[in-house]
């Protein structure tokens, strides 16, 4: 069973960078999107970006400027880094499976059916 | 980005009600639309792909319709362990956007 696993720092101070990685166990990250979920307390959830397994990425509009999303396959690990973090950053941050789930008959389904556990991150001086 | 509106955003509720929250795009997104299922302290859960294609070992309680930009999930006979926090969330623009939710509580 493919299981996900985020890991990164929990405590980060204004204008730092965040950094947190995914790593995909159970099964392979080749041929699959990757994706960064965030949801801050008690709130809803926000899509933040996603990487194909070569490497190509997709971004929230109001998130592009800071975020970068990578990959790395030799470890089966996908990042993500959101630089210049602020209060409004502190949130559980969730990656999970982008898969292609289904079809109809003009093109391809795509959802979230496997995810981490979600890592909290605070920002606070 | 594509605007995704949930309705109600808090639902009461009893054991064996049937029950339909509402999501509605800013845009058409065809079937494009997945609906989760969270409770606290925990991930999402894929309930619902495609509008209407239950995941996987979903209970059969759980349907969702529609296409275009109006949409619902239903749930018939609420059992206790339905009580969460359901997400819609469309999958038509590679720029993902997600409703507010729906809190639906024991009433």
């Amino acid at each position: 069973q493919e299981q996900l696993q985020e890991s990164g720092p929990g405590l980060l101070k204004p204008s730092e960078t965040l950094s947190l990685t995914c790593t995909v166990s159970g099964g392979s990250i080749s041929s699959y999107y990757w994706t960064w979920i965030r949801q801050p307390a008690g709130k809803g959830l926000e899509w933040i970006g996603r990487i194909y397994s070569d490497g190509s990425t997709n971004y929230n509009p109001s998130l592009k400027s800071r975020v970068t999303v990578s990959v790395d396959t030799s470890k089966n690990q996908f990042s993500l880094k959101l630089s210049s973090v602020t209060a409004a950053d502190t949130a559980v941050y969730y990656c999970a499976r982008d898969n292609l789930i289904g079809y109809t008959t003009s093109w391809g389904l795509y959802a979230f059916d496997i995810w981490g556990q979600g890592t909290m991150v605070t920002v606070s001086s | 980005d594509i605007q995704m509106t949930q309705s109600p955003s808090s639902l009461s509720a009893s054991v064996g009600d049937r029950v339909t929250i509402t999501c509605r795009a800013g845009q058409t997104i065809s079937t494009s639309l997945n609906w989760y299922q969270q409770k606290p302290g925990t991930a999402p859960k894929l309930l619902i792909y495609g509008a209407s294609r239950l995941q996987s070992g979903v209970p059969s309680r759980f349907s969702g319709s529609g296409s275009g930009t109006d949409f619902t999930l239903t749930i018939n006979s609420l059992q206790p362990e339905d009580f969460a926090t359901y997400y819609c969330q469309q999958s038509y623009s590679a720029e993902y956007t997600f409703g507010q939710g729906t809190n639906l509580h024991t009433k």
